[in-house]
């Protein structure tokens, strides 16, 4: 069964970087995931899809300050130049069989 | 540019029937597949049900099949939810959501129609 695993929990300071991970379970490394950012009280918002080669496609209006990479069955989300408006919630989804999210990785800018 | 409005949320009392609405506009509803979404208070996104463009293909989380019955109509630009048998556990916002990751990927939710299950 396709499982996402996310850490619960990220910090990173204000300027910094941070790299958000997201894993595919076994037997289900070539799958393309989608991240997703929700700020507090809002909804969900598209970031972008990203491949097993780490290619990836940004929504409109996305930043250059966030982009992925994949190694294996690993998926990054790395957002650079941290602003304080990043600390949400962040969200990878698949959609190989059924549509799956993981639990999603709480990211604090300190 | 896309947008997708929900409505229809509220208290309900267990056992109870709820109809979710989300209209959509911005792009040809027609074509695309669609999605409900819900997220329980403080916790993770739970994928619902789906719809082919068509309505002729349907999927539902085990979590909620026999109860909850997704269905489109393509002239009105509208997704729905009929909830039926709540329970406290369906408490949650539900989010309609399109998801296109073909050759040009692209995602959008709405802003979410809050359902509380309560006695």
């Amino acid at each position: 069964q396709l499982v996402l695993t996310q850490s619960p929990s990220a910090s990173a300071s204000l300027g910094a970087s941070v790299k958000l991970t997201c894993t595919l379970s076994s037997g289900h490394s070539s799958y393309a995931i989608a991240w997703h950012q929700q700020q507090p009280e809002k909804g969900p918002r598209y970031l972008m899809k990203l491949n097993s080669d780490g290619s990836h496609s940004k929504g409109d209006g996305i930043p250059d300050r966030f982009s992925g990479s994949s190694s294996g069955a690993e998926r990054y989300l790395t957002i650079s130049s941290l602003q304080s408006e990043d600390e949400a919630d962040y969200y990878c989804q698949t959609w190989g069989t059924g549509i799956q999210f993981g639990g999603g990785t709480k990211l604090t800018v300190l | 540019e896309v947008q997708l409005v929900e409505s229809g949320g509220g208290l309900v009392q267990p056992g109870g029937s709820l109809r979710l609405s989300c209209a959509a506009s911005g792009f040809t509803f027609s074509s695309y597949e669609m999605n409900w979404v819900r997220q329980a208070p403080g916790k993770g996104l739970e994928w619902v049900s789906y719809i082919s463009s068509s309505g002729s293909t349907i999927y539902y989380a085990d979590s909620v099949k026999g109860r909850f019955t997704i269905s489109r109509d393509n002239a009105k630009n509208s997704l729905y939810l009929q909830m039926n048998s709540l329970r406290a556990e369906d408490t949650a916002v539900y989010y309609c959501a399109r998801f296109s990751y073909g050759g040009n990927p692209a995602a959008d939710w709405g802003q979410g129609t809050l359902v509380t299950v309560s006695s």
